[in-house]
């Protein structure tokens, strides 16, 4: 099965600066990588997401990328302002062909004005 | 994106008691998921609820405990069974449905206190 490891656990940016979060995955099969932003109290919200056929993925200020190769993935996120600060998570297929995720522990981002 | 709720939002339950969530959607999906999330942790699939069979269930996690009902493409529960201290979390349902590929969209949760 799929094992999902996320760094770092907690980030904190100046406003303005931008801030990365990497993930590592271990099945060479998955095909899907989604990342979910959650606020305090809030549920987790899809923000972005890539599929395995490409390299890279932008939505304005938040881009992922991967590396199959490697087997990572991760979440850019350009002139952070206050609003970013939240707890981010990555995932992955819990197995090939499945529907299931498994997800990252969590990045507390912190962005300091 | 579908648009989920969950009932209650919270509750306070005494040990030993058992309390059922409630998780509806505005559409038809094909899979529904139910996530528990200790605080501060991530988030942890506990079974997979399909319609018209049994749900699946993760390791660690038994139906004894979380029995789980899926009567139509729009609608689920959870219950959870003869509770404990620990069983304090919040409890998420999510949604997949083929026509969003991939994505899956979570519920507000439900936050239950057990003491």
């Amino acid at each position: 099965g799929e094992n999902v490891e996320q760094h770092p656990s907690t980030l904190s940016v100046q406003e303005g600066d931008s801030a990365v979060i990497k993930c590592t995955y271990s099945d060479s099969a998955s095909n899907y990588f989604p990342w979910y932003k959650q606020e305090l109290g809030k549920r987790p919200q899809l923000i972005i997401d890539i599929r395995s056929n490409v390299g890279e993925k932008k939505d304005q200020r938040i881009a992922v990328t991967l590396n199959k190769t490697a087997k990572h993935f991760s979440l850019h996120i350009t002139e952070t302002q206050p609003e970013d600060s939240a707890v981010y998570f990555c995932a992955a297929p819990a197995a090939s062909g499945t529907y299931k995720y498994i997800f990252g522990t969590g990045t507390r981002l912190k962005v300091l004005a | 994106s579908a648009v989920i709720s969950q009932k209650p939002s919270r509750d306070i339950c005494q040990r030993g008691t058992s309390l059922t969530i409630q998780c509806q959607v505005d559409s038809q999906v094909t899979m529904m998921f139910w996530y528990r999330q200790q605080p501060g942790q991530s988030l942890t699939l506990i079974a997979t609820a399909n319609q018209g069979s049994e749900a699946t269930y993760e390791s660690g996690f038994v139906i004894d405990k979380f029995p789980i009902s899926r009567p139509n493409l729009t609608f689920s529960t959870l219950t959870v069974s003869n509770m404990s201290p620990e069983d304090s979390s919040i409890y998420l349902c999510s949604v997949y449905s083929p026509s969003e590929s991939y994505e899956q969209y979570f519920g507000p949760g439900t936050r239950l206190t057990v003491t």
